[in-house]
């Protein structure tokens, strides 16, 4: 079946601006995982959602970030008033179920984010 | 901060040749994961051992975790230039709570042909 889907693949704004990522995770997962990932750095994690809720904000850096999900199924992080300290790949990930980080994380193929 | 820490950094050996990454990590866990990522863009899952087991084979792949070192191995057989890439060990569950994989900062293997 279809794996972990993110769009776009590449978006470039400007500083100041919002940008919406769009994560489609693969059907029937129940959780969901959004991550970021630096330049030459490992992957920081971000939010999770079981269902349509965030039980975890705890990794988003500020309040510019938010993120939802709707219907249980696609989720969108939201990055207001965009910085150059943005620039990153954002990866969506899911699993089946959540439970204690014991379940496989299937990634997307990310979003590459660029603030000028 | 992150909880994994892998070494080396990178490495870069002959086609043919074995090659072992190590990672480290600092509180307990439910299971350990290994990922492996092409060109910086999406993960692909490659094993998973938990923290009751000590050895995990699959194909040319084999993983060890040792609770008490608090230290997971990957090692890869017979390498081949397909297996390029950046590997990164991710833990899960245990004292770290929630849901979420924390991830180490990888290790870049690169194959010579």
């Amino acid at each position: 079946g279809a794996g972990v889907s993110q769009s776009p693949s590449n978006k470039v704004t400007e500083k100041g601006k919002d940008v919406e990522l769009r994560c489609d995770p693969i059907s029937g997962h129940t959780a969901l995982y959004w991550y970021r990932q630096s330049l030459g750095q490992g992957l920081e994690f971000l939010i999770y959602f079981q269902g349509n809720s965030a039980p975890d904000k705890s990794g988003l850096p500020s309040d510019r970030f938010s993120a939802e999900r709707t219907g249980g199924s696609v989720s969108t992080l939201t990055i207001q008033r965009t910085q150059q300290e943005d620039s990153a790949v954002y990866l969506c990930a899911s699993s089946l179920t959540a439970s204690g980080g014991r379940e496989t994380q299937y990634f997307g193929p990310g979003t590459r984010l660029l603030v000028l | 901060s992150q909880q994994g820490e892998e070494d080396p950094q990178a490495l870069s050996i002959q086609e043919g040749e074995n090659a072992t990454m190590n990672c480290s990590y600092k509180t307990s866990i439910n299971n350990l994961q290994w990922y492996r990522q092409n060109s910086g863009r999406g993960l692909v899952h490659l094993i998973l051992i938990r923290s009751n087991e000590r050895e995990k084979h699959s194909g040319r792949l084999r993983v060890t975790l040792d609770t008490s070192k608090k230290s997971s191995s990957l090692l890869i057989t017979a390498s081949r230039a397909a297996d390029t890439a950046s590997y990164f060990c991710a833990t899960g569950g245990g004292e770290q709570g929630a849901q979420k994989l924390v991830f180490g900062q990888g290790t870049r293997l690169t194959i010579n042909p």
